[in-house]
């Protein structure tokens, strides 16, 4: 069975701070790993993927399959940056069946 | 061009009654998945329709079902309601159900009293 697991429900930091947002996953084969992001009273959106390498409003993930991890970092956080996030895993089908960890809470205080 | 949309928004029913929620996909999108959301459970995965045909199921009793029309709208249903139901009920569409093309909607928060 395939498993995403945040253990922070809750990360606060203060502005300039490094971030980090754990995620670890638990699948057979060889799944692809997103981050999603979502806003205050915004939608659920894709914040960056393992495949495409990108590095998104300065954040970066690295898939690590030996600890079968997907850190979300980010060297300087800002306000802006306060949003609830969304590791999620998906097969290698690549079809819409994302699983999600249940979420980390970032607080960025100024 | 115009995102996801979901209706209603917010719906109140009681135990044991039943609930249709809707989706409009973006234009162009041919696959719909649905998400619960709840704060003990966080985002489960329900299940996904691609060209008018169920592609993927999660993990959910039968009450759980859902359609999609030929314009690639989607509509899910809820029978015999229950407390456990309460839940942000999310759609997602994307253009061939690539996971990473998902564009989701707002959101119907269905509460089951």
């Amino acid at each position: 069975a395939q498993r995403v697991t945040q253990p922070e429900k809750l990360l606060s930091v203060f502005k300039g701070a490094p971030v980090e947002l754990k995620c670890n996953y638990s699948y057979s084969g060889s799944p692809e790993l997103f981050w999603y992001v979502q806003y205050s009273r915004q939608r659920l959106q894709l914040l960056l993927r393992h495949i495409s390498r990108e590095s998104i409003k300065g954040f970066t993930a690295d898939l690590n399959k030996g600890e079968t991890s997907f850190h979300l970092k980010k060297p300087f956080a800002q306000e802006e940056d306060s949003a609830m996030y969304y590791c999620a895993l998906s097969g290698s089908s690549g079809y819409s069946t994302l699983t999600f960890g249940k979420g980390t809470m970032l607080l960025v205080s100024p | 061009k115009a995102g996801v949309t979901q209706t209603p928004r917010y719906l109140i029913k009681t135990r044991g009654q039943q609930v249709t929620l809707s989706c409009s996909p973006i234009s162009g999108h041919r696959s719909v998945s649905w998400y619960q959301q709840t704060p003990g459970q966080g985002l489960q995965f329900l299940f996904e329709y691609f060209s008018e045909t169920q592609r993927n199921k999660g993990n959910f009793p039968g009450r759980f079902s859902g359609r999609q029309f030929s314009n690639s709208r989607s509509e899910m249903n809820v029978s015999t309601l229950e407390l456990g139901d309460s839940a942000l009920y999310l759609c997602a569409s994307s253009l061939d159900g690539e996971a990473y093309e998902q564009y989701f909607g707002p959101g119907t928060r269905l509460t089951v009293t």
